[in-house]
């Protein structure tokens, strides 16, 4: 069964504190993986996707890794607008269903 | 006006009551599709249509009823809802065909049921 786990669920960063959010992944032939950023009452905003082993997405203080089992989710320096929950989704070959794991609450403290 | 527009934001209904939530896409995608979001649960899907015709109901009780007119609108139609459907509804939408798509999402309808 296709399926994603998201850890942290919640982190707690002071601005300018760099860390990794982590998404790891079973999946029956990975078609590509979503980053979406959800901030509270809004649906989510497409960040990154990846395709194979070894990519990496960048966007601002945000990049995006990718292994054959988990992402990663790295944010440098962050800012307290960077605040939101990050979910991350897989998409298997022959479906266009997306997956989605439970999120990750990232809040910045100034 | 752009993207993925979900009406009403916000929306409270008792179990007796019919009400239905409307999402309309302007991107020209073929694929719509509904997302159940609750607290600390991952995004469940509930339905999905592909060229207006619905491909998918991931077991969703008769309660909920999608239609589809065409491509561009999506509605989902409840009655005698439960306590427990309270919940941010996402609709969503994408391209088909070749290539690796993710979804544009609507910004969603919070439903409270009393």
């Amino acid at each position: 069964e296709d399926q994603v786990t998201q850890s942290p669920e919640a982190l707690r960063l002071q601005e300018g504190e760099s860390s990794s959010l982590n998404c790891s992944y079973t999946v029956s032939g990975l078609r590509g993986l979503f980053w979406y950023r959800q901030d509270p009452g809004k649906g989510p905003e497409f960040l990154f996707t990846l395709y194979s082993a070894g990519e990496e997405k960048e966007k601002e203080r945000l990049k995006a890794t990718l292994t054959k089992k988990e992402s990663f989710l790295h944010i440098t320096a962050p800012k307290p607008e960077d605040s939101a929950t990050y979910l991350c989704a897989v998409q298997a070959r022959n479906t266009d269903k997306l997956i989605f794991g439970t999120g990750t609450r990232l809040q910045v403290f100034p | 006006e752009t993207g993925v527009t979900q009406t009403p934001r916000h929306l409270v209904m008792g179990m007796t009551n019919k009400k239905s939530l409307k999402c309309e896409q302007h991107l020209g995608h073929n694929a719509m599709y509904w997302y159940k979001q609750s607290a600390k649960k991952p995004l469940e899907l509930m339905f999905v249509y592909n060229f207006k015709e619905q491909t998918e109901n991931n077991s969703v009780p008769s309660r909920f009823s999608p239609e589809c007119p065409n491509s561009s609108h999506l509605f989902l139609h409840l009655h005698t809802l439960q306590p427990e459907d309270s919940a941010l509804y996402l609709c969503a939408s994408s391209p088909q065909g070749e290539g690796v798509y993710g979804y544009t999402f609507g910004s969603g309808t919070r439903l409270t049921v009393v």
